[in-house]
């Protein structure tokens, strides 16, 4: 059974701070790892897909790693504000038709 | 303009009942998906289809069934509704079945089952 762990399941800052979270995932047979932007009522929204052992991936303030082959990556949210309060997921994908396997989640709330 | 949009958004209904959850996506996609939100807030993929071929279906009763009239829509149907089938249903579609394509979500379909 494939899982993947995020950490930590909450987190609560105040406004301008920076924080990062974690996906880890199994590195054996490892495609590509997912990121996702889940606010309240709306869809998930795709952040980034990265494929590479030591990709980078950068969308404004928000920028992602990946080290595949310890099977981890890291989110990084500089200078966090209000509206970056959202649900952080993660997906690996192990080639197998689109099947992604999704973490739990991280729910960031930033304090204004 | 909704890329990928679900109806019904809300469903209340009675154990028993049969009913239908609906998915179009007009982001010119081949592959579309249903995943669960379970109880503790996985998102788990149920069924794929490619072309309306399934090419995914997970381990979920056979009370679900799938639906694709064209590569556009993909139904769920569910029969004989159980207290366990209460879940938020999120329907997505991608441009293929590569290993890193982005999958984009509907809004999802809240049901409740009485």
């Amino acid at each position: 059974i494939l899982n993947v762990e995020q950490s930590p399941q909450s987190l609560h800052v105040q406004e301008g701070d920076s924080t990062n979270f974690t996906c880890s995932f199994p590195s054996s047979n490892f495609y590509a790892l997912h990121w996702y932007r889940w606010e309240t009522a709306k869809s998930p929204e795709a952040l980034f897909v990265m494929t590479l052992n030591g990709d980078e991936k950068k969308k404004g303030r928000i920028s992602a790693t990946l080290n595949t082959k310890e099977g981890y990556s890291y989110l990084y949210i500089k200078g966090s504000q209000p509206e970056d309060s959202a649900t952080y997921l993660c997906a690996s994908d192990y080639n197998q038709g689109g099947k992604l396997i999704f973490g739990q989640g991280t729910e960031l709330s930033v304090k204004p | 303009d909704t890329a990928v949009s679900q109806t019904p958004k809300y469903l209340v209904t009675q154990m028993g009942n049969d009913k239908s959850i609906k998915c179009e996506q007009n982001l010119g996609h081949d592959t579309m998906y249903w995943y669960k939100q379970d109880s503790k807030k996985f998102l788990k993929i149920m069924f794929s289809y490619n072309n309306k071929e399934l090419i995914i279906n997970e381990t979920v009763p056979n009370r679900f069934s799938p639906k694709s009239p064209d590569k556009a829509h993909l139904n769920l149907h569910i029969n004989s509704l159980e207290l366990g089938d209460s879940a938020v249903y999120f329907c997505a579609s991608s441009p293929g079945t590569g290993w890193s394509e982005t999958q984009y979500f509907g809004p999802g379909t809240r049901l409740l089952v009485l």
